[in-house]
């Protein structure tokens, strides 16, 4: 049992490139999420998914795109990168819709758009 | 609007001291709290949450419906502490997913 599986670790991006960060869980959670994690704003949702075929956006999703073709993975994808992407990236999941379940998160993934 | 608002960026105690990592929220509804810790270079994890009533790690939360807080409190600090803690909120919509939104962190920092 895995958990929450991200990569890649590290990733350096030229400006203007696109790239995916791969993200996989295999726990048959339901809910998944990707955050940006950036010094002094804390953690910031970008877009999630309630199930296989269902993504909704969060706080800051712009700049990013995701599908959910299984219930296993949940792909970021930055469509044209700019140094304001620059961040650590954490996917998440979690069991169902409803209250008080726990959190699970990726190690990160460390992104620079240069 | 749902908010979490963890006013301390950085909190800076000694060692054996007592610890209280602040956190407020507006919420509409009847809220379900956690705290989340990311020690350093590792992945966040659940600390405890507020429906479980639990201490972990010597960590305790009680969440004030009046005061509309879930303040984290310790009452001797530890160096192993020292780690970034999140507060989170989960908001429930009724048939449709919950967002789950994180404060902004309050990274904990035990001295001797």
């Amino acid at each position: 049992n895995a958990g929450v599986t991200q990569t890649p670790k590290f990733q350096v991006l030229k400006t203007g490139q696109s790239m995916t960060l791969q993200c996989a869980q295999d726990m048959n959670h339901e809910y998944m999420s990707w955050y940006r994690q950036d010094p002094g704003m804390g953690l910031r949702l970008i877009h999630y998914s309630v199930g296989a075929g269902i993504t909704d956006q969060g706080e800051v999703p712009n700049g990013y795109n995701v599908s959910r073709s299984t219930t296993e993975d949940f792909p970021l994808r930055l469509l044209s990168a700019a140094p304001s992407q620059t961040s650590v990236y954490f996917c998440a999941s979690s069991s169902g819709r409803v209250t008080g379940n726990t959190i699970y998160f990726g190690e990160g993934s460390w992104l620079t758009v240069v | 609007a749902q908010r979490v608002t963890q006013p301390e960026k950085l909190l800076s105690v000694f060692k054996g001291a007592p610890v209280e990592l602040k956190c407020n929220y507006s919420y509409s509804g009847s809220p379900e709290l956690f705290w989340y810790v990311q020690y350093s270079r590792q992945r966040l994890q659940l600390l405890l949450r507020h429906i479980s009533r639990e201490s972990i790690k010597g960590f305790t939360a009680d969440l004030n419906k009046g005061e509309t807080s879930f303040h984290l409190k310790k009452p001797f600090a530890q160096e192993e502490d020292s780690a970034m803690y999140y507060c989170a909120p989960l908001r429930v919509h009724t048939g449709t997913a919950s967002k789950l939104t994180f404060g902004t962190g309050t990274r904990l920092q035990v001295t001797l």
